[in-house]
């Protein structure tokens, strides 16, 4: 059974870096998924982030691409988020996220982490 | 970026009854990439339809997905009481967009 948990602080000042691990349970981050972070804010509504694969190939969505940086570790077998110069419009909770199966199109979220609500202010 | 207009907001039926709501995109969803997702309060979105009429594994024969180019709906044919959530359907044709949700409420 896979299961994903994220971790990370809750309370992120304006214009500091927001970073987020998901540890990943029941799977190995090696397989050929795709791994990804999607966030859910009142405002906003549910919004993908980005995706990665252990080879490294990362997708992410536009909007945010010039201030996201996702990478793996394979040896402790999760993967991160970093969104830089975060404002009050990134509050959010962030869930981790894995691809449903390998025949399946990477956008097709199978799995979810709890979620983590990481809030900006100062 | 396809933007997806999910309608109606909430919808309110008895346990029994059919519920249809739909996702319209503001431009073609190519090759079926369209997908569905339940999330139920303080859980996270559960996948319920890829493909854009693909069961997910363990999903219920009563959900069921339909539709084309702009015009997609998730039909619940015979409403559960724990099928009380709200319901995002999600295109993957042009970047990777969500709707707003449409809530289901069981009388």
């Amino acid at each position: 059974q896979v299961q994903l948990q994220e971790s990370g602080p809750g309370l992120v000042k304006p214009s500091e870096t927001l970073s987020l691990i998901c540890n990943v349970f029941g799977d190995s981050i090696t397989n050929a998924y795709y791994w990804g972070w999607v966030r859910q804010s009142p405002g906003k509504g549910l919004e993908w982030i980005g995706t990665i694969r252990q080879s490294g190939t990362t997708y992410y969505n536009p909007s945010l691409s010039s201030r996201v940086t996702m990478s793996v570790d394979s040896s402790k077998n999760q993967f991160s988020l970093k969104l830089t110069s975060v404002t009050a419009a990134d509050t959010a909770l962030y869930f981790c996220t894995r691809q449903f199966g390998s025949g399946s199109h990477p956008a097709v979220l199978g799995y979810w982490g709890q979620g983590t609500l990481v809030t900006v202010s100062s | 970026e396809i933007v997806l207009t999910q309608s109606p907001g909430t919808l309110s039926l008895s346990p029994g009854e059919r519920a249809t709501l739909s996702c319209r995109a503001s431009q073609s969803v190519t090759n079926s990439y369209l997908a569905w997702y339940q999330q139920k309060p303080g859980q996270a979105p559960r996948l319920l339809i890829h493909a854009v009429s693909s069961r997910a594994a363990g999903i219920p024969d009563r959900f069921s997905g339909s539709g084309s180019g702009t015009d997609f709906t998730l039909t619940i044919s015979r409403l559960e009481p724990e099928d009380s959530a709200v319901y995002y359907c999600q295109q993957y044709a042009n970047s990777w967009t969500f709707g707003q949700g449409t809530k289901v409420e069981i009388k």
